[in-house]
This record gives C-alpha cells, structure tokens and sequence, in this order.
C-alpha cells in the first residue's frame, strides 16, 4: 500500500536554531514529491517539488532534497513568520496527491 | 482575485440535511479534485475530474458525490450529512499530470 510518513509530528525551535523535517514514502511509480506549506484555517500553499533522487530545490531558509526513500525539508535559521504545517506529498502514478499527516513547526522568537 | 474560490467558506448543518460545496477556478486547468481535511488524518482524496467528462473515486467517496458543471466548476454534495462529515474541505486543480496541485481557501463544514 502506497503510503507517505511525515515526522516529527510537531517541532518547536528558538529563532535561528537549523533543523529538518522528514518525509518518507513507499510508492510505485513516484511521478513527483511535493512539499506545501499550511497555515491554520488556509490551504496549503505549493513550496517545492521534486522529481529525482538526487535533487535539491531552495527557496529562501527551505531547502528540499529527495533520496529514493525519503525527502527532507531543511529550515536554517527559522524565524518566528516559519511557524506552520509543513505537508509533503507523493503523485501516486499521475493521477492524485497522497499527503503525509504533516509537521507542525512552531518558531519562537 | 483569487484563482481557486470556494463558496460557502462556513458552514453549519444538521444531520440528514443535502449540502453542496463548491469550487470555481480561473487557472485555465482541467483536473480538479475534492480534499477533506481532519485533524491528525490529513488530507484525504474525495473525488477527481480529468475533465469535464471524466469523474473518478478517491480514497473516501462513500457519502459524497461531485458535478463537473464546465471546466472552470466542480461541486460537491453530501446527499444526506451526518455528524462524522464534519470536516475542513480543499478544492484543488492541476494543469496536468504529477505536477503541483493548487488549493482554494477551503469550507469549513460542521455537521451537527
């Protein structure tokens, strides 16, 4: 069975203090991994996607990189704007999304 | 304005009542797709369209079905709600195949 972990569940970190976030699936035929950020009571908002184990993709403190098993989301030097559900999702065989459960990062200051 | 509206964005019901979400888009993009949200589950797949000729079952269609009106709409309905639908509902479209989804703001639907 397809299936997409996420973990830790929650992460609570000071201002500055690097950490990731990881995502690790079981799928076949992986057509892309994708990770979203979620604010409370929104809809997740579109960060990266990847394609191949091997690639990196950054957008300002994110950085995500993917491995045949696993992907991770690299926050450096988070700051407190950082807090949120991070959500990561495999294209299972170019039909749907299927989510992990999510992160929820909570930076404070 | 927004690409991905969804209307109601609250809603409150009783149990046994006919309820129907829906989704608009201005992105141009043929697939569209039903998410549920609950809390410690995620985000779980209702129902998708391809197009306005091709509807598809999610994970967990039982007790929803959809309407694909044109290609810029697709709605969903709870024939009959009952307390554990009472979640938080995404519509979201795609251009294409294994590329990124994009969300609406999403419904907040209480079940009563």
């Amino acid at each position: 069975e397809d299936q997409v972990t996420q973990s830790p569940e929650a992460l609570r970190l000071q201002e500055g203090e690097s950490s990731s976030l990881n995502c690790s699936y079981t799928v076949s035929g992986l057509r892309g991994l994708f990770w979203y950020r979620q604010d409370p009571g929104k809809g997740p908002e579109f960060l990266f996607t990847l394609y191949s184990a091997g690639e990196e993709k950054e957008k300002e403190r994110l950085k995500a990189t993917l491995t045949k098993k696993e992907s991770f989301l690299h926050i450096t030097a988070p700051k407190p704007e950082d807090s949120a559900t991070y959500l990561c999702a495999v294209n299972q065989a170019g039909t749907a999304l299927i989510f992990g459960k999510g992160t929820t990062l909570s930076v404070s200051s | 304005d927004a690409d991905v509206t969804q209307t109601p964005r609250n809603r409150i019901t009783k149990t046994g009542k006919r309820i129907m979400l829906e989704c608009s888009q201005t992105k141009g993009h043929d697939r569209m797709y039903w998410y549920r949200q609950d809390p410690g589950l995620g985000l779980r797949l209702i129902y998708y369209s391809f197009d306005v000729k091709d509807i598809n079952k999610g994970e967990i269609s039982d007790g929803y079905s959809v309407s694909r009106q044109a290609q810029a709409k697709f709605s969903l309905s709870l024939e009959s709600a009952i307390p554990n639908q009472t979640a938080l509902y995404f519509c979201a479209t795609s251009e294409a195949a294994a590329v990124k989804q994009y969300f609406g703001p999403g419904t907040r639907l209480t079940v009563l």
